[in-house]
């Protein structure tokens, strides 16, 4: 079975663009969640989606915004990129709908702002 | 205070010793508590899971959680090079508010030289 997969493995921007960012849940998993992992700090919680909606959100300012497709895949928009939004973005799925459940990630990707 | 507190360390032990990894946090709420192993480059993997106080053995692997100490740890037994990755606690609690949210630790640094 396959896991959790996003693109791309890198992205390189320059500060002020938007970054877009995919990922595609384990079949069968109907919630997909975002986080951010920059260097020396562990994941922060970004976004969590189920069924096309956004359930919850974490501490992040408007411009990191998201959305979920119908069949399940994901995509994390960062607008008017900073040099701090630099980081490991790792997204994870999970079967069900309560947010209570198991979450399985994927191998993130590497965001590089200059 | 971050509500998880983990030491990052780096943490460096011969093969065969036993580690001992821990968290520490914050919130009360927190009621599950897992532990996830990153290798580097890779997404975080769930390795324990436990509800409430108590220990859970798996293989080679024991996490204890004590809540009236808000305290978490991981032993690992025999300790094999393969082990050396990041380690990273992470907890959740059933508020609503806080549904789909994990909260995690900076991880710790494990090498296990032969």
């Amino acid at each position: 079975e396959a896991g959790v997969t996003q693109s791309p493995t890198h992205l390189i921007k320059t500060r002020g663009q938007q970054a877009t960012l995919r990922c595609s849940p384990i079949s069968g998993h109907t919630s997909v969640y975002w986080y951010q992992q920059a260097l020396g700090l562990g994941l922060q919680f970004l976004l969590w989606y189920d069924e096309g909606e956004e359930r919850n959100r974490g501490n992040f300012p408007p411009r990191f915004s998201g959305r979920q497709f119908p069949n399940y895949s994901s995509e994390l928009n960062v607008n008017a990129l900073e040099l701090e939004d630099s980081a490991l973005y790792l997204c994870a799925s999970s079967l069900g709908s309560g947010g209570q459940e198991t979450q399985y990630f994927g191998p993130g990707t590497r965001l590089l702002v200059l | 205070q971050k509500e998880v507190e983990q030491d990052p360390g780096p943490l460096s032990v011969p093969e065969g010793a036993i580690v001992s990894l821990n968290c520490t946090y914050s919130n009360s709420a927190f009621q599950y508590f897992m532990w996830y192993r990153q290798y580097s480059r890779k997404g975080p993997e769930l390795l324990m899971y436990t509800y409430s106080s108590g220990n859970k053995e798996d293989g080679r692997f024991t996490a204890q959680v004590d809540k009236s100490s808000k305290y978490i740890s991981l032993f690992i037994r025999d300790s094999q090079p393969s082990d050396s990755a990041t380690y990273l606690c992470a907890m959740r609690s059933n508020r609503g508010s806080t549904l789909g949210r994990l909260y995690f630790g900076r991880g710790t640094q494990l090498t296990v030289w032969p």
